[in-house]
């Protein structure tokens, strides 16, 4: 249990283009799902925290214009990167907080992350 | 703020050698605290946690034991095998608090034959 899945795995685009990335929890709800940038050889850096029918909460330096963060449902959040530069190119992860579910359980103090999307900006 | 300091790599070993990567915290409140690894080109997977003081977690012949006195979580394993090659992040949530996990900068693990 508790899968979180992305899609797509790998993208890449036109500088100017924008890219959505889908972010899904497949087996538990989401309240809460968070948006990560890794850059090469780096650790994690928070960019929003989305919370389900609500507005994302952004990271201080973090251009909330750019980078758009839809939480639509408790199983799914959207990253769309508007207007991508060569400089957006990283990768981009996922995670979910779980909701209790049925027989489904995920740990509500747990963050499942996805297996995250390289973006590539030419 | 809250912190996560984690020994610098890379970590070579040999099969079978013995690991420790070590992990200390800063933080207001009762951490929960956490061990992901990150296998190349892939994301983070959920390794073993504890949510409070003395709780040892575990998973795939990893440990980790949550010390107050000593604001730490070290990771261990007997005896690593070539599967076991991958980067360890050390991460922490304030209980009540912000929800956001605190990552360590990760150390690279290789284990070679």
């Amino acid at each position: 249990g508790a899968v979180v899945s992305q899609h797509p795995s790998r993208v890449i685009c036109k500088s100017g283009t924008s890219v959505k990335i889908e972010c899904r929890s497949l087996d538990f709800q989401a309240t809460t799902m968070f948006w990560y940038r890794q850059f090469p050889k780096q650790s994690l850096m928070l960019m929003a925290t989305s919370n389900e029918g609500s507005k994302a909460t952004y990271e201080q330096g973090v251009e909330k214009d750019k980078f758009l963060i839809n939480h639509a449902s408790l199983t799914l959040s959207t990253l769309t990167v508007t207007s991508a530069h060569p400089e957006d190119s990283s990768f981009y992860i996922c995670s979910a907080r779980g909701l209790q579910r049925g027989a489904l359980r995920a740990s509500t103090d747990t963050q499942y992350f996805g297996p995250g999307t390289r973006l590539t900006v030419l | 703020g809250d912190s996560v300091t984690q020994m610098e790599g890379p970590v070579t070993l040999s099969e079978e050698a013995f690991l420790t990567i070590n992990c200390t915290y800063t933080a207001t409140g009762y951490p929960s605290l956490f061990w992901y690894v990150q296998y190349p080109g892939e994301g983070l997977q959920l390794l073993l946690k504890a949510t409070k003081a003395d709780d040892k977690g575990s998973n795939k012949g990893f440990e980790a034991t949550y010390r107050k006195e000593t604001t730490s979580f070290h990771l261990e394993k007997g005896s690593v095998q070539v599967s076991d090659s991958a980067v360890y992040f050390c991460a922490l949530t304030t209980q009540g608090g912000s929800e956001k996990l605190v990552f360590g900068k990760g150390t690279k693990l290789t284990v070679n034959p």
